[in-house]
């Protein structure tokens, strides 16, 4: 049973826009959450990340959206830019068996030109 | 070398055959971990290992056996695999062990078993 799900495999989106990908979670005990973006041949690399005590962290171009009482978060990308294309990951850990990082599925971000 | 360094980049195996994955990290990490990528299937945590001693073994078939001889050095032992073990191998490590320290990913391992 996924305790982390990434229900869209896919996502296309044109230059510019905004990109939003949806990431929901089942462990309440979960109480951090990561994005992870991942590059053909290379290892995931770290992104952006909240904690449950807040609702919204920015960085830049990213800010990640938690929706605790729907156990959802959601990864925000404006504007979109072509080097953007990659697979994101969402992750989330928390305290005693939760605390190892579970990993969803992924997301594979195509940003049109 | 900085960061997290995985050899080899690919490897083609029969199921007979032993094989070796290496895993490096510069970074003075205390905690490293093997995560299994199979296609369209989230990361699976595989091994932990902290302070070089193994925490967590998350039901992993006795034909991948770890081996943590330092804090920067991880390996992963193959034996005798299966067709549905090919997927990439990711080492990854951290600070310390589990939540809120970002993890450092290498760039993995194809395995094939043929």
């Amino acid at each position: 049973d996924q305790q982390v799900k990434q229900n869209s495999p896919s996502l296309s989106v044109q230059e510019g826009r905004i990109s939003i990908l949806n990431c929901d979670y089942t462990n309440s005990m979960f109480d951090y959450f990561l994005w992870y973006k991942k590059y053909p041949a290379e290892g995931p690399t770290f992104l952006i990340s909240i904690s449950s005590i807040k609702d919204k962290n920015e960085d830049g171009r990213f800010t990640v959206f938690l929706n605790k009482s729907a156990k959802h978060l959601s990864l925000h990308i404006v504007p979109s830019q072509p080097g953007d294309s990659a697979v994101y990951f969402c992750a989330a850990s928390g305290a005693g068996s939760a605390r190892q990082l579970t990993f969803g599925s992924g997301t594979q971000l195509t940003v049109l030109p | 070398e900085t960061g997290v360094t995985q050899t080899p980049r690919h490897l083609v195996m029969g199921m007979t055959n032993k094989k070796s994955l290496k895993c490096e990290q510069h970074l003075g990490h205390n905690a490293m971990y093997w995560y299994k990528q199979s296609a369209k299937k989230p990361l699976e945590l595989m091994f932990v290992y902290s302070l070089e001693e193994r925490v967590e073994n998350n039901s992993v078939p006795s034909r991948f056996s770890p081996e943590c001889p330092n804090s920067s050095h991880l390996f992963l032992h193959l034996h005798t695999l299966q067709p549905e073990d090919s997927a990439l191998y990711l080492c990854a490590s951290s600070q310390e062990m589990g939540l809120n320290y970002g993890y450092t990913f290498g760039s993995g391992t194809r395995l094939t078993v043929v």
